[in-house]
């Protein structure tokens, strides 16, 4: 089936540095999203991105993130400056509409600041 | 705010046996789509299951699900488990809010560990 991925799998900075995660999404999907999820806790919504735009954002989507899908390349998140409470696992996901389409998940990339 | 109460952690079966595991949620909102994802471990969480209509059973792999919004229930089941049917499972909601925006809210999800 169609498959989203996420570039890179692992990523260990130190805090303050910048890091950027990268999602390819299934080719035709027009929404997109980011996802965070701590050790031992749920899957959270960060954000929703759709036709260049944030659609909604979370309480977690803080100031130092920003996200952008420039010229249909990848869909990242960058993170600047990193903080130690932003180490989990972020999963990226697309779909072709929303409502009740399904959203396609990535592997996830895990986050390690130190 | 929405949530998805998955009351347990982990569950230990025996091959052959019949799997349920448990999604209750909460919403402000009358209508709501719920979601059973799939996470096998170094995977991508896939989508298992789908419903918003009331007391209509869903299937898909052996798996079905019926959603209750009576009791605002959507407990997956499967009548015999399988060794492969090991892996983490994910309860989700997405509240008819109106906004276009697709946001999934997740349980803490359920790990299914299936032996011989």
């Amino acid at each position: 089936g169609p498959k989203v991925l996420q570039i890179p799998s692992h990523q260990i900075i130190d805090m303050g540095q910048m890091v950027t995660l990268n999602c390819d999404p299934v080719s035709n999907h027009l929404y997109f999203y980011w996802y965070k999820q701590i050790l031992g806790q749920q899957m959270e919504f960060l954000v929703n991105f759709y036709n260049g735009k944030v659609m909604e954002k979370s309480k977690l989507f803080k100031d130092q993130f920003s996200v952008e899908r420039p010229d249909g390349s990848y869909f990242t998140l960058k993170i600047q400056p990193t903080a130690l409470e932003d180490s989990a696992v972020y999963f990226c996901a697309s779909s072709l509409y929303w409502g009740d389409y399904e959203q396609y998940f990535g592997p996830g990339t895990r986050l390690t600041v130190l | 705010g929405d949530s998805v109460t998955q009351k347990e952690g982990l569950v230990t079966l025996t091959e052959g046996l019949p799997v349920m595991l448990n999604c209750t949620y909460q919403t402000i909102y009358s209508n709501a789509f719920l979601f059973w994802y799939v996470h096998y471990l170094n995977e991508s969480p896939r989508l298992l299951l789908k419903s918003s209509t009331d007391n209509k059973r869903t299937e898909h792999q052996g798996f079905h699900a019926t959603l209750h919004k009576s009791s605002s229930s959507f407990h997956l089941q499967k009548s015999s488990a399988q060794l492969s049917d090991s892996a983490l499972y994910y309860c989700a909601l997405r509240a008819n809010t109106g906004a276009n925006t697709g946001k999934l809210t997740f349980g803490h999800g359920t790990i299914l560990r299936v032996h011989p």
